[in-house]
Order: structure tokens, then C-alpha cells, then sequence
């Protein structure tokens, strides 16, 4: 079965700087990525996902995502923070071939200090 | 607009009630599912239906069960024997059902609901 794991449970930056969290995953297929952002109890929304084709994937809010296959990581970078990018940040893969279903990591929370 | 909606938003259960929680959804989705999510754990699938009339276990599905009576509705049930409740429950559909694969769908989640046992 595919797994993701996203190093670092908690991220600080100043607004301004840059923001990169990670992901590593592992699949015995082409994955299907994605990143989400769940907001203070609320439930989470879509950044962006990579299928197939280009591997820098461009989302909302000025996120991006790179898939690099040969290091089995789609790390999200942004930037620039802004006060409004403190959330906790999920990591998911498609376990596609197995259960076939969405397995996310354990969520990395964003601060960002004025 | 077209969305995914949780009630209560708050719920508190008292020790062997069986509490309800509700997800509605207009987006005229196929597949519907149930997250567990606990401090530090991510989100845990506990039931999901990819049609009406039909649903299989997550991975943590037992003192839980659900109904798909209806594709825009699947509610919830908490019972006595789901020894460790509080959490906060979340509810979300895909576009693909039994003709997709569901994981590749994007998944549209509701805003929650927060399950606390006095």
C-alpha cells in the first residue's frame, strides 16, 4: 500500500519568507498527489494536485507543488507567507491498485509571525 | 452554491447514548465519506458509499454505522460501543463513484463536526 509522510508536525516562518513543507510518499505506481489546507476548525479545501504530465503544480493562494519522482517527494513551497497561510497543511496519496483509496499524512501546522 | 453541510456543529454525548451526525451535500457527488481526525493523526476513513443503497468500512469502522438512503445525504452514527468519541467528524463527497477511481477524485469536505463525551 502507498504511504505519505510529512516531515516536521509544526512549521514557523516570518510573513515575507519563504514556506516549504514536506512530503515524501511511497507508491509501487504512478501516484496521484495532492495537498490540502484545513483551516481553524474547519474542514479542509483542495490546494492543488498532480496526476500526470507537468510536475510543477501550480494551486490556489500562491502555492505550488513540485513532483519529483527520484526523490519520491511533492514538497509545497509558497514565496512569500502571509499572515492568512496559518493552517495545518495534509499531504494525501491515491493508495491506487490496493485499497484504492485517499491516504493522508499527519498534517503539518503553518505559523506565521508578523 | 453548492456544498457539503455538517450539523450539529457541536455535539456532546453523554457515556452509552448513540449520538447522529448529519452531512447533506447539493453537489450532486456519487461517493460520500466519513474522516476521523485526532490531534497529530491525520484523517482516518471510517465508512465511505460510492452509490446509494451501498457502503463499505474504513479503517476504523467498528461502534460506528451509517446509512445512503438517499445520494445527498449520509449520516453518521455514533454508538455506545465506540469506546473513544471525541474528535472532530468530517464528511466529504467525490465527483466518482463505482465507474471512477474514487482516491483520484478531489474530495469536497463539510466544515465539520466536534464530538465531545461528557
Amino acid at each position: 500500500a502507498q504511504s505519505v509522510t510529512q516531515l516536521g508536525s509544526h512549521v514557523s516562518v516570518s510573513e515575507g519568507a519563504l514556506v516549504l513543507l514536506r512530503c515524501n510518499y511511497s507508491s509501487s505506481v504512478p501516484p496521484y498527489l495532492f495537498w490540502y489546507v484545513q483551516y481553524p476548525n474547519q474542514g479542509l479545501q483542495l490546494l492543488l494536485k498532480y496526476t500526470t504530465g507537468a510536475t510543477l503544480v501550480k494551486g490556489i493562494n500562491g502555492f505550488e507543488a513540485e513532483f519529483k519522482k527520484s526523490e519520491t517527494s511533492f514538497h509545497l513551497t509558497k514565496p512569500s507567507a502571509h499572515m492568512s497561510d496559518a493552517a495545518e497543511y495534509f499531504c494525501a496519496v491515491s493508495d491506487l491498485g490496493t485499497t484504492d483509496k485517499l491516504i493522508f499524512g499527519t498534517g503539518t501546522r503553518l505559523q506565521v509571525f508578523p | 452554491d453548492g456544498g457539503i453541510t455538517q450539523s450539529p456543529k457541536y455535539l456532546f454525548r453523554k457515556e452509552g447514548q448513540n449520538v447522529t451526525l448529519s452531512c447533506e451535500q447539493n453537489l450532486n457527488h456519487d461517493a460520500m465519506y466519513w474522516y476521523r481526525q485526532d490531534p497529530g493523526q491525520g484523517l482516518r476513513l471510517i465508512y465511505y458509499s460510492q452509490i446509494v443503497n451501498d457502503f463499505q468500512k474504513g479503517d476504523i469502522a467498528e461502534g460506528y454505522s451509517v446509512s445512503r438512503e438517499k445520494k445527498e445525504s449520509f449520516p453518521l452514527t455514533v454508538t455506545s460501543a465506540q469506546k473513544n468519541p471525541t474528535a472532530f467528524y468530517l464528511c466529504a463527497s467525490t465527483l466518482g463513484g463505482l465507474a471512477g477511481v474514487w482516491s483520484t477524485d478531489t474530495q469536497y469536505f463539510g466544515p465539520g463536526t466536534r464530538l465531545t463525551v461528557l
